[in-house]
């Protein structure tokens, strides 16, 4: 079936850092990517939904200058957390879908933790 | 706009007991509707789905029926196992390339 591959699991780095985050169709073209944030035992917050070549949409109270975020091929996207802080600690999760609008592939998430 | 309720959490079961975790919703149209599991550190897997009304989904024993007339889309499972330990989330979805609503996830945790 259809893999989507996230990159790194998980990040532990100090205030100021940026840290980038991809994500990887691996056997189909993603025409969207959804990154979704998760709180501690809280659902999945949308972030953002970029579609290949084009800027992305975000989603009311997320800072597009702090996240930014990538999706220059149908196979990869990427988040960058810009001079991250400890309340950006979180778990982030992107998600793939095809032309046919095809159920949503997941990521394994990437678990960040800023010092 | 569109929303998903689920039952509060968490929910403790005994092996081999009878599963069923409560999904309502809100949306115009006639969206598809999904169940999602993740397990401890890892993403969300789709577990089942159903596109329109009366359609049951079905997967590792699970079930759930999309019912139209009470906007529901109830997780079932006749008899669970520890593996079943997870957290597991309704979603709704449009059609076309749009995001999942999810609802607020279910913890379940089945012990021995």
């Amino acid at each position: 079936g259809a893999v989507v591959s996230q990159h790194p699991s998980r990040v532990i780095c100090k205030s100021g850092t940026s840290v980038k985050i991809e994500c990887r169709s691996l056997d189909f073209q993603a025409t969207t990517m959804f990154w979704y944030r998760q709180f501690p035992k809280q659902s999945l917050m949308l972030m953002a939904t970029s579609n290949e070549g084009s800027k992305a949409t975000y989603e009311q109270g997320v800072e597009k200058d702090k996240f930014l975020i990538n999706h220059a091929s149908l196979t990869l996207s990427t988040l960058t957390v810009t001079s991250a802080h400890p309340e950006d600690s979180s778990f982030y999760i992107c998600s793939a879908s095809g032309e046919r609008g095809e159920p949503q592939h997941f990521g394994d998430g990437t678990r960040l933790s800023i010092l | 706009g569109d929303s998903v309720t689920q039952m509060e959490g968490p929910v403790t079961l005994s092996e081999e007991a009878f599963l069923t975790i409560n999904c309502t919703y809100t949306a115009t149209g006639y969206p598809s509707l999904f169940w999602y599991v993740q397990y401890p550190g890892e993403g969300l897997q789709l577990l089942l789905k159903a596109t329109k009304a009366d359609d049951k989904g079905s997967n590792k024993g699970f079930e759930a029926t999309y019912r139209k007339e009470t906007t529901s889309f109830h997780l079932e499972k006749g008899s669970v196992q520890v593996s079943d330990s997870a957290v597991y989330f309704c979603a709704l979805r449009h059609s076309g390339n749009t995001p999942l609503v999810f609802g607020k996830g279910t913890r379940l945790s089945v012990i021995a």
